[in-house]
């Protein structure tokens, strides 16, 4: 299977500050990428679809100016979780689309506090 | 609008045995169904998928059933390890021509293989 690298692993930040997070495809070019969010014990939902050089299209509910999604590459899309708060404490995961197959990072845990 | 419908929400299983999640879908344009492997403060791991063109799909131990009249598809996990233990997630997509969409995922089976 293809590799996807998410990094950092885990997070944990202030209340206010922004924080970043990578996510490559290590061996194919992903024209699309997905940004989920899963809190303990549910299933994953998917926040943003992230296509290089375009903006990203965001799910209904999310907010596009505190999720940033910027896929400046075939190998790498960013999320940046502006203004943090506790609330958006969570692990998020992305997925790089190869085909119709998604490979998924190995996530990032992100504690507000 | 829950758009795939997974169960049970758990599963305990003795080893040895077979394993059978389910998860049923709305959406008639879905075309492409994936089961994920998850593992505590891990992302998901691709196990197996299926497209709607076959009724069958066989790999290792993991085969998925599909039934497109009933929109319905099951995950059959044989001679179940204590290693599967995992949480499993079904999943549908479209494939629109130029990308995969996004998945949309069920809530998950969390399997238990008893020793």
């Amino acid at each position: 299977g293809a590799v996807v690298s998410q990094h950092p692993s885990w997070v944990i930040c202030k209340s206010g500050t922004s924080v970043k997070i990578e996510c490559r495809s290590l061996d194919f070019q992903a024209t699309t990428m997905f940004w989920y969010r899963q809190f303990p014990k549910q299933s994953l939902m998917l926040m943003a679809t992230s296509n290089e050089g375009s903006k990203a299209t965001y799910e209904q509910g999310v907010e596009k100016d505190k999720f940033l999604i910027n896929h400046a590459s075939l190998t790498l899309s960013t999320l940046t979780v502006t203004s943090a708060h506790p609330e958006d404490s969570s692990f998020y995961i992305c997925s790089a689309a190869r085909g119709t197959e998604a490979f998924f990072g190995q996530g990032t845990r992100l504690t507000v506090v | 609008q829950q758009q795939v419908k997974q169960s049970p929400q758990s599963l305990i299983v003795q080893k040895g045995g077979i394993s059978i999640i389910n998860c049923a879908y709305e959406n008639t344009a879905f075309d492409y169904f994936p089961w994920y492997q998850q593992f505590p403060g891990k992302g998901p791991a691709l196990l197996i998928a299926i497209r709607p063109d076959v009724s069958e799909k066989k790999e290792g131990r993991f085969t998925i059933s599909f039934n497109k009249s009933a929109k319905q598809f099951s995950l059959h996990i044989m001679d179940s390890q204590p290693g599967d233990s995992a949480t499993y997630f079904c999943a549908a997509s479209m494939y629109s021509g130029g990308g995969a969409d996004g998945l949309t995922f069920g809530k998950g089976t969390h399997l238990i293989i008893q020793p």
